[in-house]
């Protein structure tokens, strides 16, 4: 079976910390990517990757970065966390022509 | 990408066939229609995806109209553990990343 992990399930930061999320996949997939999901807006793209050390914007990548130096793991970063940014935070993974596999999802709340 | 009109619930009571619709009219030639289910506190699950043909795996069928504005989920038989969010989406396969996500169908199955 395909595995994502998530590095939380649950995260709780003050605003202007600096926030790393861990995904990490088994499958050798190329591709991966970093979702958030709000009540109501449905699942946006913030940034995905199909290689190592590469990346590409998603719909909302505005206060995130990410970084891919192995091809197992995908981090997102939030530089200083705001409180706009309390959400659940959704790692998938693919193969080049194939469907995602979501992890479990990091429920981060900023205060 | 097509945009994709789900109803926002529905009951189907355990053992029964559900029948979860989903509306694409501006699917274009290429776009494939994939389903997701996202059980509560949980991340996505692929279910199914077709272009143009009927299909059928372990967990569902994908009935497809012929003029491919609509389709159709079919779990034949459904249980509790069948409750979720399903989410039908079209985009062109391989393009994860261009996939819009809706606020997808909630399935309650009923005892």
């Amino acid at each position: 079976d395909v595995k994502v992990t998530q590095s939380s399930r649950y995260l709780v930061k003050r605003t202007g910390e600096k926030v790393f999320l861990e995904c990490v996949q088994d499958m050798d997939h190329e591709n991966m990517f970093w979702y958030r999901q709000d009540p109501g807006l449905g699942l946006r793209l913030i940034y995905f990757s199909y290689d190592v050390k590469m990346k590409e914007k998603g719909d909302i990548p505005e206060g995130y970065s990410v970084s891919r130096e192995k091809k197992e793991r995908f981090s997102l970063i939030l530089e200083s966390a705001s409180t706009n940014q309390t959400s659940m935070y959704l790692c998938a993974s693919s193969p080049p022509g194939g469907a995602q596999y979501f992890g479990p999802g990091t429920r981060l709340t900023v205060t | 990408d097509a945009k994709t009109t789900q109803p926002p619930s529905m009951d189907c009571a355990e053992g029964r066939a559900a029948n979860l619709p989903c509306n694409h009219s501006t699917i274009s030639g290429n776009e494939y229609v994939y389903w997701y289910r996202q059980i509560h506190s949980q991340g996505p699950q692929y279910i199914i995806h077709g272009l143009k043909n009927n299909e059928t795996n372990e967990m569902a069928s994908l009935i497809i109209t012929e003029d491919r504005k609509s389709s159709t989920l079919i779990l034949p038989h459904a249980t509790l553990r069948d409750t979720a969010v399903y989410y039908c989406i079209a985009g062109p396969w391989g393009s994860n990343y261009q996939l819009i996500w809706g606020a997808g169908t909630k399935l309650i199955i009923k005892p």
